[in-house]
């Protein structure tokens, strides 16, 4: 069966801080797409990475980057510098790469992080 | 890049009416369009899959009498919820598929649902 777990519901931190949000998969297809969206409160869910199990290389985009350590089936991702407008929900997810299992996002359950001025 | 359409943003029904949310791709050719649904609080479920000229694939514990779904063209699939209730109140949102892109998956801006 294929699982996201986003073991942090909640995390609050000071502006400027560095915040990692951890994320944990289990599936058994041998290839597969790993993703970060953000949901504001106003509910629109924007997208940020996918990754291809087949690509192992960290990324960074400007302020954010990504871990992906497949011995340990973790896709974790790092805010660096932390702003107010970071504060939202951040949702994981996987999907498969063949046919019809590309749409199929299986989302972990979302870590909320709350950024204080 | 890929943009995907969603309305109404928010609705508000009474109870036992049916509302109609619509899903469009605007700037490509979606043959699947799946239907996510987010309670509060809550993370997003497949609740189906919506094929193109053909009848939409149901999730488990998903009523397909209850959640109607339409895709008539390449560019719009419809979700109608029939005789809805209090507890159909939640978040829905839809995504298209495609050829992959470097931007992954497009999805709606969402539809809020509050049934009173």
């Amino acid at each position: 069966a294929q699982k996201v777990t986003q073991a942090q519901t909640e995390i609050s931190v000071v502006e400027k801080e560095d915040v990692t949000l951890d994320c944990v998969y289990e599936t058994r297809d041998t290839t597969y797409y790993l993703f970060w969206y953000k949901q504001p409160p106003s509910g629109e869910l924007v997208f940020l990475i996918r990754r291809n199990s087949f690509d192992e290389q960290n990324e960074i985009s400007g302020r954010y980057s990504w871990n992906f350590q497949k011995s340990t089936s973790s896709f974790n991702f790092t805010i660096t510098a932390s702003q107010v407008v970071d504060s939202a929900v951040y949702f994981c997810a996987l999907s498969g790469i063949t046919g019809g299992s590309q749409g199929n996002l299986i989302f972990g359950k979302g870590t909320k992080l709350s950024v204080k001025p | 890049g890929a943009v995907v359409s969603q309305h109404p943003s928010r609705v508000i029904c009474k109870s036992g009416t049916s509302v109609k949310i619509e899903c469009r791709s605007l700037d490509f050719q979606a043959t699947t369009m799946f239907w996510y649904r987010q309670f509060p609080k809550q993370s997003l479920m497949l609740m189906a899959t919506s094929n193109e000229g053909s009848k939409a694939t149901y999730e488990q514990g998903v009523e397909k009498d209850k959640f109607l779904i339409n895709h008539a063209s390449l560019t719009l699939s419809t979700l109608t919820v029939t005789s809805a209730h209090p507890e159909d109140s939640s978040f829905y949102i839809c995504s298209a598929g495609r050829d992959w892109g470097e931007d992954g998956y497009t999805f709606g801006s969402g539809t809020r649902l509050t049934v009173v």
